[in-house]
């Protein structure tokens, strides 16, 4: 089946901790995202990438890296400089451009610091 | 920069209710728009997409329109059931493959 996988769905860091969260899509999709989300609100844009070896920063970009060296892994890196990241991570790929660019999601990964 | 708002943030009806839900956006230079539905914890469903060159879009109970120029989208729900209870999120996608979301449209169906 085509899809997004995200792992793992629940994570706990530690203060001071790097966790790495993971992102594959087998869709063929040029495109990558990573978006926020915490309690009760919208989606916040982290970092997005057009295509391999290329990313931008999205809205709140501090505190996150991000790499793109195959197409189909987008590996986001929560830092120890992020100070508030519980919340909760969804990733999503699209084929960009005007003719297409239906955007599909993964399930999530939850994101405690303990 | 591209700003989306969604109206309103909650609504509560009885089923088999008819209901409208939008969406507004400030830049009116877009690519396409897209509806999707959250349950809780879950990640995003794909409902129905509009390219920028199109008025609407439908999918079984599912009616979404688009003026691009006034800059906004209604999601149509017909005949609504308790299963359609979720979050309601629409997104705009622009030059450089940026997606903008709103914040969403918490929908409760009662039986």
């Amino acid at each position: 089946d085509g899809g997004i996988t995200q792992s793992p769905k629940y994570l706990f860091r530690k203060e001071g901790q790097n966790v790495t969260l993971s992102c594959e899509q087998n869709l063929n999709h040029d495109a990558m995202y990573w978006y926020r989300q915490d309690p009760g609100q919208g989606l916040r844009l982290i970092y997005y990438s057009q295509i391999v070896n290329d990313f931008q920063k999205g809205d709140i970009a501090e505190g996150y890296s991000v790499s793109r060296e195959k197409k189909e892994s987008f590996p986001l890196t929560v830092t120890s400089a992020q100070k508030n990241p519980t919340a909760f991570y969804l990733c999503a790929s699209s084929r960009p451009g005007r003719s297409t660019g239906e955007a599909f999601f993964g399930q999530g990964t939850r994101l405690t610091v303990v | 920069k591209q700003e989306v708002t969604q109206i309103p943030a909650a609504l509560s009806v009885p089923e088999g209710e008819n209901l409208v839900l939008n969406c507004s956006f400030t830049d009116s230079a877009i690519y396409n728009l897209q509806w999707f539905r959250q349950d809780p914890g879950k990640g995003l469903t794909s409902l129905l997409l509009i390219q920028s060159s199109q008025r609407e879009q439908t999918s079984g109970r599912l009616n979404a329109s688009l003026d691009k120029s006034s800059g906004r989208s209604t999601l149509y729900i017909a005949a609504s059931q308790p299963g359609d209870s979720a979050t309601y999120l629409c997104a705009v996608q622009t030059s450089g493959s940026r997606l903008t979301f709103g914040e969403g449209t918490q929908l409760t169906v009662n039986p």
